[in-house]
């Protein structure tokens, strides 16, 4: 049972332009969200995050919104550059005392220059 | 380095043999987790330490798995008898402190690429 799913495996945006990724969950008992950017042979590095008491969290280039009612985030990227070109996960955390996360499998952003 | 440190960082297995993966987490780091990403697929947790105590290990597919961290720093996840089926990149994560609000960000290492032939 997949409990962070984000449906786009791959995601083609123009220079310049906005990106925006999007994940769904389904566990009511999630309550941080996060964003993490992975570049080949590395690992996974922090982009954004989000609690579930907020809507909005900014951060540069970078916003996530949260839709707690859908059970939906996405993230934001504006302007879109080429060295944002990468996969993007988005995970998900119970809190306070349990900070495993439940990742999605990941969109693979390219910027088009 | 200042970062989350992984060896080896490639391993090739024949099905059956043992291996042992370590991970040098960030000084001072609290909490260390083990998490397999299978090709295509997001990292799926495996195992949770708080200093050497290890809290959470729902996550390890069989007993064949098994982590350790006797001292609170260094971790080693080991396979036994490995499989076909154990092939994936095994990443380490570390944060600062565990159990707090807000959450503690994880910095993961690069990774172990195991492959089992």
């Amino acid at each position: 049972d997949q409990q962070v799913k984000q449906n786009s495996p791959s995601l083609s945006v123009q220079e310049g332009r906005i990106s925006i990724l999007n994940c769904d969950y389904t566990n009511s008992m999630f309550d941080y969200f996060l964003w993490y950017k992975k570049y080949p042979a590395e690992g996974p590095t922090f982009l954004i995050s989000i609690s579930s008491i907020k809507d909005k969290n900014e951060d540069g280039r970078f916003t996530v919104f949260l839709n707690k009612s859908a059970k939906h985030l996405s993230l934001h990227i504006v302007p879109s550059q080429p060295g944002d070109s990468a996969v993007y996960f988005c995970a998900a955390s119970a809190g306070f005392g349990n900070e495993k996360l439940t990742f999605g499998t990941g969109t693979r952003l390219t910027i088009i220059p | 380095g200042a970062g989350v440190s992984q060896s080896p960082r490639y391993k090739v297995a024949k099905r059956g043999q043992d291996v042992a993966l370590r991970c040098d987490p960030i000084s001072g780091h609290v909490s260390l987790f083990w998490y397999q990403q299978a090709l295509g697929q997001g990292p799926e947790f495996l195992t949770y330490f708080q200093n050497e105590a290890q809290l959470d290990k729902s996550g390890l597919p069989s007993d064949r798995f098994f982590a350790e961290r006797p001292e609170g720093s260094v971790s080693t996840l080991k396979i036994q008898r490995t499989q076909q089926e154990d092939s994936a990149v095994y990443l380490c994560a570390s944060s600062l402190w565990g159990g707090l609000a807000p959450y503690n960000e994880q910095f993961f290492g690069p990774g172990t690429r195991l492959t089992v032939l």
